[in-house]
């Protein structure tokens, strides 16, 4: 059972480069997530879907985008990276916005220097 | 913004109880979760409430307290494997789960 799978494990990556995390569920979840977890902060939305086709910013959406062209899929794009964007990066789904719990893929430790 | 908070620390003895407060102010509510992470891992979930009361789920209850906009979640007979961080999440009134920054909790021998 996969549930979500999330690519790469680990990145290092040089300021102004462009970077895609991919994201793959198996589950049928209509709503899926992107967060990022950095020290003391916690967990903190980027950007989420509540369906294909639909996507949406969350707290701190700036610096990055998404897209949702199928129920599977949920690729996390950087444009052009800064430091800043160093953290580690959470795909997670849900059967619904409104209903379920979040299931977590194992995260992208992604460093930009 | 939503603003959800919990203790940064706690250290407890094994076979003892811990209780691990949180306290939030959103933008509507629609439930209330909490997981566990642990070091280097992904979070996986424990509870959820959404209406008041206790929630029991074997050594772990949650309870919740909307009017007050408060949760605790206990964790019973705490073995050396609960070390971890426990991550308090409210769902506000968009839908959308907002995290707390985590409870690290410390169990000891």
């Amino acid at each position: 059972i996969a549930g979500i799978t999330q690519a790469p494990t680990s990145q290092i990556l040089a300021a102004g480069r462009r970077m895609t995390l991919r994201c793959t569920q198996d589950m049928r979840h209509n709503a899926m997530y992107w967060y990022r977890q950095d020290l003391g902060l916690g967990l903190r939305l980027i950007h989420y879907s509540n369906t294909a086709g639909t996507t949406g910013k969350g707290e701190v959406p700036d610096g990055y985008s998404v897209s949702r062209a199928n129920t599977d899929d949920f690729p996390l794009t950087l444009a052009s990276a800064v430091p800043s964007q160093t953290s580690v990066y959470f795909c997670a789904s849900s059967d619904g916005l409104d209903t379920g719990e979040l299931f977590f893929g194992e995260g992208s430790r992604l460093t930009v220097l | 913004g939503q603003n959800i908070d919990q203790p940064t620390e706690m250290t407890a003895t094994e076979g003892a109880i811990v209780q691990i407060n949180c306290t939030y102010q959103t933008s509507g509510f629609n439930g209330l979760f909490w997981y566990q992470q642990h070091a280097g891992e992904a979070p996986t979930f424990l509870s959820y409430n959404v209406l008041d009361g206790l929630e029991e789920k074997g050594r772990f209850s949650s309870f919740l307290s909307r009017s007050k906009g408060y949760s605790y979640l206990l964790l019973k007979e705490l073995q050396m494997k609960d070390s971890a961080s426990y991550l308090c999440a409210v769902r506000d009134g968009d839908y959308k789960l907002s995290f707390g920054a985590g409870t690290t909790v410390t169990v000891r021998a």
